[in-house]
């Protein structure tokens, strides 16, 4: 069974960090690439970023670029979100969504973690 | 506001058939291939179609979608009150590099 788990999320005052995981299970992790969806609850979806299978190809929404770096650890089968430089618009629910593609067609999200709540307030 | 844009809300009675379009441009709709997701009250996205058409196994017969120049539509044939929810469009856009979402239809079952 496929399951993603994110973790790491928390409240965080502006111009602050936070270390976003998801742990992954029940595929082969590094056949697929893997991304970063954030909503606001009661809004719509926003993606953030994608990393390729082998963690060569990366890709950022233009709102974090510059300030959030996505990676992943195959060896231990998760993804990580790393966000600096927090702004209170940043506040959202994050989502880690599996592709099943790898490298194009993006982004066909077939399995999705529960998500982990970002606040950034002072 | 999104690059995608979808109507904000929808709705139908029980048996009808309901469509959300999902409008884009050259540089998205227009060269790549589009999915949606339903998004339950509470809980997160599922799947519901991608590559413009296809199902995912599980997903019933009355969804369907289709793709025309830069737009896109979801239909629901035979409405019923468990269809009430969120659907997200969602694209590759070459220009920007990115994924681009819908800004999501609320589907309301009356």
């Amino acid at each position: 069974e496929v399951q993603l788990v994110e973790s790491g999320g928390g409240v965080v005052q502006p111009g602050g960090s936070l270390r976003l995981s998801c742990a992954a299970s029940g595929f082969t992790f590094d056949d697929y690439a893997i991304h970063w969806v954030r909503q606001v609850p009661g809004k719509s979806l926003e993606w953030v970023s994608l990393i390729s299978g082998d963690g060569g190809s990366t890709y950022y929404a233009d709102s974090v670029k510059g300030r959030f770096t996505i990676s992943r650890d195959n060896s231990k089968n998760s993804l990580y979100l790393q966000m600096n430089s927090l702004r209170t618009e940043d506040t959202a629910l994050y989502f880690c969504a599996k592709d099943f593609t790898d490298t194009s067609g993006w982004p066909a999200l077939d399995y999705w973690g529960q998500g982990t709540l970002v606040t950034v307030s002072s | 506001q999104s690059v995608l844009t979808q109507p904000p809300s929808a709705s139908g009675t029980p048996g009808q058939r309901v469509t959300i379009s999902c409008s884009g441009s050259s540089s998205n709709i227009g060269i790549n291939y589009v999915y949606w997701y339903q998004q339950l009250p509470g809980t997160a996205p599922t799947l519901l179609i991608y590559r413009n058409n296809v199902r995912p196994s599980g997903v019933p017969a009355r969804f369907s979608g289709s793709k025309s120049g830069t737009s896109a539509s979801l239909a629901i044939s035979g409405l019923r009150s468990e269809d009430e929810a969120d659907y997200h469009c969602a694209t590759w856009d070459d220009s920007l590099s990115a994924v681009i979402f819908g800004g999501g239809t609320k589907l309301t079952v009356l």
